[in-house]
């Protein structure tokens, strides 16, 4: 079955960076796109990000353009966010998430349990 | 201030019907397919119905979903104690060129 694992969250200094992985099994990886997607603390969901099948499209919300990256090795299986110039409003549970489309823009059908990134001095 | 619009809290008691809306825009609801997803305190998202009124197997078909113009609701028939959640509705934005979500809406059964 689809399994989604996100690693790398932690406590993180504002300003400092942070690189989050999320390693898939159970489908064949390089078939559909990817997200990110946040959760601050007693807050809603927010997107952050997404890459296309083949890693040649990625989209960014507003709120972590020219800081936030999103990257994929499709013969490792494995999503990466490297998060730079931390804010602590980038203070979140940090989800992965597949779609169901090789594009990003269809729905997200599969979520890993999420990874928990503070940013705070 | 998220994006699209939905109620903060929705109730009912056992075995009533209950519906959230989720009001956008021309460059999100109104142009592409809507999304909810259910979540549990500590857990992770789940789909719930996707492309406008589509339910994943699995899914109870008490849960239905529909889309007019800008607006989509989410309705739950026969609600039950186990539906007490956070429910979240997506929706592309071509104007954006991201996803964008509702606040979420907590349904309380009573």
């Amino acid at each position: 079955q689809v399994q989604l694992v996100e690693s790398g969250g932690g406590v993180v200094q504002p300003g400092r960076s942070l690189r989050l992985s999320c390693a898939a099994s159970g489908f064949i990886f390089s078939n559909y796109g990817m997200h990110w997607v946040r959760q601050a603390p007693g807050k809603g969901l927010e997107w952050v990000a997404v890459i296309s099948y083949d890693g040649g499209k990625t989209y960014f919300a507003d709120s972590v353009k020219g800081r936030f990256t999103i990257s994929r090795d499709n013969s490792r299986n494995t999503l990466d966010l490297q998060m730079n110039s931390l804010r602590t409003e980038d203070t979140a549970v940090y989800y992965c998430a597949r779609d169901q489309n090789p594009f990003g823009d269809f729905y997200f059908d599969s979520w890993g349990q999420g990874t928990l990134v503070t940013v705070s001095s | 201030q998220s994006v699209l619009t939905q109620p903060p809290s929705a109730s009912g008691t056992p075995g009533q019907r209950v519906t959230i809306s989720c009001s956008g825009s021309s460059s999100n609801v109104g142009s592409n397919t809507i999304n909810w997803y259910q979540q549990f305190p500590g857990t992770a998202p789940k789909l719930l119905i996707h492309t406008n009124d589509q339910r994943p197997s699995g899914v109870p078909d008490r849960f239905s979903g529909s889309k007019s113009g800008t607006s989509a609701s989410l309705a739950i028939s026969g609600l039950q104690s186990e539906d007490e959640a956070d429910y979240y509705c997506a929706a592309w934005d071509g104007s954006l060129n991201g996803w964008v979500f509702g606040g979420g809406t907590k349904v309380i059964v009573l």
